[in-house]
């Protein structure tokens, strides 16, 4: 079992409120991603971040925001919800040199 | 951008049968592609990797070919289990680790 954990699990939350969706890590891994993933739909990347401090936009625009200020945390986010921001928010981490990312549980996040 | 596809959405297949997913890729300069698995409700799960400079790799149960000539990728599970049933992605993995991208899945299901 992966040591990467998302919170929450699920979140409804009115349009303009502010949100967090919080992804963390005990494996020590200094490469974190955050995907977005609508249902049965493939993965795309929105943000990720080399280590502490770096952080990068992935290849989907997001209105999203990151930060790492600690190695196992990547919090994500939202400063105004929208209903276009439903979907499934993935955090996965991974070791340097390899191909194996770690993926979490996932957020659902559906924005009324 | 690049692109990682799958060539069929749903795959049925029978308790104790072979199964074979496939997945078409465009970009000829990827180092690594890698198959995961993703079951209801979870995050993705590593299955197996295979560097570009290869044609074949096997692990348990599963075996990854790699057609570089037509840029086909596919993942054969021998034996497939009522537990196999999930949906594969393949992705893809180029210059040093830091981005993945994701295909679209292919749904596999697995009759007893």
């Amino acid at each position: 079992e992966a040591d990467i954990y998302q919170t929450p699990r699920y979140l409804v939350i009115g349009t303009g409120k502010k949100i967090t969706l919080e992804c963390s890590q005990t494996m020590g891994h200094d490469k974190m991603y955050w995907y977005q993933q609508d249902p049965g739909m493939e993965l795309h990347l929105i943000h990720y971040s080399y280590g502490v401090n770096s952080t990068e936009k992935g290849d989907l625009s997001s209105e999203s925001t990151v930060s790492r200020i600690r190695t196992e945390h990547f919090p994500l986010t939202l400063e105004s919800a929208r209903p276009s921001h439903t979907s499934q928010y993935l955090c996965a981490s991974r070791e340097q040199g390899t191909t194996e990312a770690f993926f979490g549980q996932g957020t659902r996040l559906t924005v009324v | 951008g690049e692109s990682v596809g799958l060539h069929l959405p749903t795959l049925s297949v029978q308790e104790g049968d072979n199964s074979i997913i496939n997945c078409a890729y465009s970009n000829s300069a990827s180092d690594y592609f890698i198959w995961y698995k993703q079951e209801s409700g979870k995050g993705p799960q590593f299955i197996i990797d295979i560097r570009s400079n290869m044609d074949k790799r096997q692990g348990q149960r599963v075996t990854v070919l790699l057609n570089k000539t037509v840029k086909h990728l596919s993942l054969q599970i021998a034996a497939t289990q009522p537990g196999d049933s999930a949906v594969y992605f393949c992705a893809e993995n180029k210059g040093s680790f830091n981005k993945f991208y994701f295909g679209s899945g292919t749904k596999l299901n697995v009759k007893p």
